[in-house]
């Protein structure tokens, strides 16, 4: 049981280069969120996913896409990178709400660092 | 908006001097408080969750407690091990699962 994986762990691009992070999980999770976590700024959610084929904003969006074509991953694009996108982004999931008023806890990945030149 | 505020930012402690970590939040309808560990390089990992207030749970030498207001970690006879950056999250009940971080504190444990 992997839990939440992460590929790349590492990566440097250039100003204007496209890149796709992957997210995997195999705990067979209805939710899947994408953050960054910057110096002094804490967590932020980029896009978050409720089942597969659905996706939706969170909130810090521009200049990221993504996509759940199958339920166990949650991808991750950024088609033009910009230096502002250097950060270390994470990958969380959870199960979805199975009693009113509850929310599950978010299991996280170990982490993609990305820095862009 | 910050809905979450934690303090100290950061807190150095002297091994077996007990200590609180504070988490304020401001979100209408609450459905859940999460106290997370970050280690330096790696993911966060899950603490507890507390749903209603005067709710407790230990776990070794953490306790987390909640109010209506705020949440508490306290620390009772740490060691070094414990030292980490340690985030407090909210739920809130209009979001899907969403959660609201806030920017942690950094807990230094020295021997």
């Amino acid at each position: 049981n992997a839990g939440v994986t992460q590929t790349p762990k590492f990566r440097v691009l250039k100003t204007g280069q496209s890149m796709t992070l992957l997210c995997a999980q195999d705990m067979n999770h209805e939710y899947m969120y994408w953050y960054r976590q910057d110096p002094g700024m804490g967590l932020r959610l980029i896009h978050y996913s409720v089942g597969e084929g659905t996706t939706a904003k969170g909130e810090v969006p521009d200049g990221y896409n993504v996509s759940r074509l199958k339920k166990q991953n949650f991808l991750l694009g950024l088609e033009s990178a910009a230096p502002s996108q250097t950060s270390v982004y994470f990958c969380a999931s959870s199960h979805a709400r199975f009693l009113a008023g509850v929310i599950n806890e978010q299991f996280f990945g170990p982490g993609t660092r990305l820095t862009v030149l | 908006e910050d809905q979450v505020t934690q303090s100290p930012e950061a807190l150095r402690l002297q091994e077996g001097e007990s200590s609180s970590l504070n988490c304020s939040y401001t979100v209408s309808g609450l459905r859940g408080l999460f106290w997370y560990r970050q280690d330096p390089g790696k993911g966060p990992e899950f603490l507890f969750t507390l749903y209603s207030a005067g709710e407790e749970k230990e776990k070794e030498r953490l306790k987390a407690t909640l109010t209506k207001k705020e949440s508490f970690l306290h620390i009772t006879a740490p060691k070094p091990e414990d030292s980490a950056t340690y985030l407090c999250a909210v739920g809130r009940g209009s979001t899907l699962g969403r959660l609201y971080f806030g920017r942690g504190t950094q807990l230094t444990v020295w021997p």
